[in-house]
């Protein structure tokens, strides 16, 4: 059975950091593009970024780009997304998936509460 | 970027009622190698959004025969024959084309 299983929610000040992890089982990780969206609270969907098979390309929202980084462990399986500088509106339950061009695996999703 | 937009943003309709949902980009959603980047998700309440049609009109594996979806180019529609419960959710339009990927603003689909 394939799984993402995510971690690293919380809550945060404006201005902290906060690092998100999915970790990959069931498929072979290390060939698969992943993706991040977000989902601000009561709000649509929102893709937030991704990252190919060996991490050597990444690709970013604008709102995203110098505060937010993707990267991948393939040793371990996992995908994190490493969030900086973070804002009020960067609150939203975040989700990992397997990106082939469309995200037909997804994580559980996990929260993040940017508040003083 | 491309923006996708949806109508109608909610929709009511009646058990074994059909539903109907449009979605437009503003470029077309057409690439070079011939395929269409367009797909459908369902985020039913309290899940993670779930992939129902890849590429303008091929049912995921384990997707129902009433969902179906058509379209070209920029003009896109998702159609379910007879809405059953369990299809209560919020429908996503999303394009792959180019990045950044974008998603239309969703429709709430409930029943009547």
């Amino acid at each position: 059975e394939v799984q993402l299983e995510q971690s690293g929610g919380g809550l945060v000040q404006p201005g902290g950091s906060l690092r998100l992890s999915c970790v990959v089982s069931g498929l072979t990780f290390s060939t698969n593009w992943m993706t991040w969206v977000r989902q601000a609270p009561g709000k649509g969907l929102e893709w937030v970024g991704n990252i190919n098979p060996r991490g050597s390309e990444r690709n970013y929202i604008d709102s995203v780009k110098g505060r937010f980084t993707i990267s991948r462990d393939n040793a371990k399986n996992s995908l994190y997304l490493e969030m900086n500088s973070l804002r009020v509106e960067d609150m939203a339950v975040y989700y990992c998936a397997r990106d082939r061009r469309p995200f037909d695996i997804w994580g559980q999703g996990t929260m993040v509460i940017v508040s003083s | 970027d491309i923006v996708m937009t949806q109508t109608p943003l909610s929709l009511s309709v009646a058990p074994g009622q059909p539903a109907s949902i449009s979605c437009k980009s503003t470029q077309s959603l057409l690439d070079r190698d011939g395929r269409t980047y367009l797909y459908w998700y369902v985020q039913k309440p309290g899940q993670s959004p779930q992939l129902l049609i890849n590429e303008v009109s091929s049912r995921v594996s384990g997707v129902p025969e009433r969902f179906s979806g058509s379209g070209s180019g920029t003009d896109f529609t998702l159609k379910i024959s007879r809405l059953e419960a369990d299809d209560v959710g919020i429908y996503y339009c999303m394009q792959s084309i180019e990045h950044p990927k974008t998603f239309g603003p969703g429709t709430q689909v409930e029943i009547k």
